[in-house]
Parts: structure tokens; C-alpha cells; sequence
């Protein structure tokens, strides 16, 4: 079982803030870096894959960054709005394709 | 149009009975198959996984199995439930090596042993 660490846990942010959170996973035997984002009642939703270190994606509001050396990654939320109230999981894919999940942080947006 | 269809969506069963969880993929051909499972309070866990019909393998030991009897039907099985079996289960699809479009989930099976 390989280590992916997410933190915080859970963030509250107001309407109209930025932030960000990280993901924390093994430098070594790297494939790819998955983030998800997990609606309540709804299939946790690929937002996005990540191989290369320094890849940036964006997706509207919502973008990542990748470092594969140092075994990190950020997601970042910009001018939160509620719908972005969500579980956002990352997932580390090893060489084997397999992937292991981080425990998800946690963001409720407050209008 | 690729979709994954999983039920029930919700069970209650007693301690001891049978257990039996389906997905079914469509619109795709070969699949690879997951089964997660999210117990309170923290992260998915991969249960099995199954790159071909029969191929079957297991990430934890434990009270549960698989099996694949078709390209696109994986089922999840227990002849005995335990209290601990309870969590959230999550069907997952994904082609590789094009992992570029991510895992597709399932809907999600609520499973509480009483």
C-alpha cells in the first residue's frame, strides 16, 4: 500500500477566495498523478491526469501543478464559487498502472 | 458513449449472508476493472482488479472475492459478511496504457452489515 497524503483534510473558503491544497506521493516508480473531484451522491469525476514533471493543468477554475522529483502536486481553485464544494481526491499511479488514493480534502465554499 | 452501471445502490444485510455486487461497463471493449471501497473516514482502498475475463487480482487480504465471468461484468462476492465489510463500494473501468482520460467510476453501492 503506498503513501498518498492529502492535507488538510478539510478547508472552508468564501465565495470569491482562491486556494489550494496539496497531494503527497512516493518519488519513485511514478507513472502518473490523478486528481478527482467527488460530488456528494454523485461518481467521483477525473479533473485531471498528470505525467511529466512540471505539468500544469487547467480546467476553468481549477488547475494543477506536478513535481515528480520532490513527489508532490497542488490544486488550486480560483474565485471559489459553491458548486466547487467537493471531495477532491488525488491518486498516485505507479508503473504498475494501479492506483492508490489519497484520504481527499475536503472544501465546502460559503456564499 | 462509455457508461458503467452498478447496483444496488444501497443494501443492508445481516452479519453471516451472502453478498453479491455487480457493474456492468458498456461501449467498451476489454476494460480494465476495479473494486473500491471507502470505509468511514478514509481514502479508497483497491480491492481487486482484473485486466481479462478470469483474471482476477486481490490488493488486500480479506473476507471478500471477485470474479469476471464476462469482458464487461465484474462481480463482488462474500459467502459471509462481517460487520467490517460495511463502507462504500466503487466499481471503476479504465483502458490502458491510455490512462490519460482517468478511471471512470460507477455509482456507488452503500453496503451496511448489521
Amino acid at each position: 500500500i503506498l503513501n498518498v497524503e492529502q492535507s488538510p483534510q478539510s478547508l472552508h473558503v468564501q465565495e470569491g477566495d482562491s486556494t489550494n491544497f496539496t497531494c503527497s506521493f512516493p518519488s519513485s516508480n511514478f507513472y502518473a498523478l490523478h486528481w478527482y473531484r467527488w460530488e456528494t451522491a454523485k461518481s467521483p469525476e477525473a479533473l485531471f491526469v498528470m505525467t511529466l514533471n512540471g505539468d500544469e493543468k487547467k480546467k476553468g477554475r481549477i488547475s494543477a501543478t506536478l513535481n515528480t522529483k520532490e513527489g508532490y502536486s497542488y490544486l488550486y481553485i480560483k474565485g471559489s464559487q459553491p458548486e466547487d464544494s467537493a471531495t477532491y481526491l488525488c491518486a498516485f499511479c505507479s508503473n504498475d498502472y494501479k492506483l492508490s488514493f489519497g484520504a481527499g480534502t475536503t472544501v465546502t465554499v460559503r456564499a | 458513449s462509455q457508461t458503467i452501471h452498478q447496483w444496488p445502490a444501497t443494501l443492508v444485510q445481516p452479519v453471516g449472508s451472502p453478498l453479491s455486487l455487480e457493474c456492468t461497463v458498456e461501449g467498451t471493449s476489454n476494460p480494465n476493472l476495479y473494486w473500491y471501497r471507502q470505509a468511514a473516514g478514509r481514502g479508497l482502498q483497491l480491492l481487486f482488479y482484473s485486466v481479462g475475463i478470469g483474471q482476477i487480482s486481490s490488493e488486500v487480504p480479506q473476507n471478500l472475492s471477485a470474479s469476471r465471468p464476462q469482458d464487461r461484468q465484474f462481480i463482488l462476492s462474500s459467502k459471509k459478511l462481517l460487520l467490517s465489510d460495511s463502507g462504500f463500494y466503487l466499481c471503476a473501468w479504465s483502458l490502458l496504457p491510455r490512462v490519460s482520460h482517468g478511471y471512470t467510476f460507477g455509482s456507488g453501492t452503500r453496503l451496511t452489515v448489521v
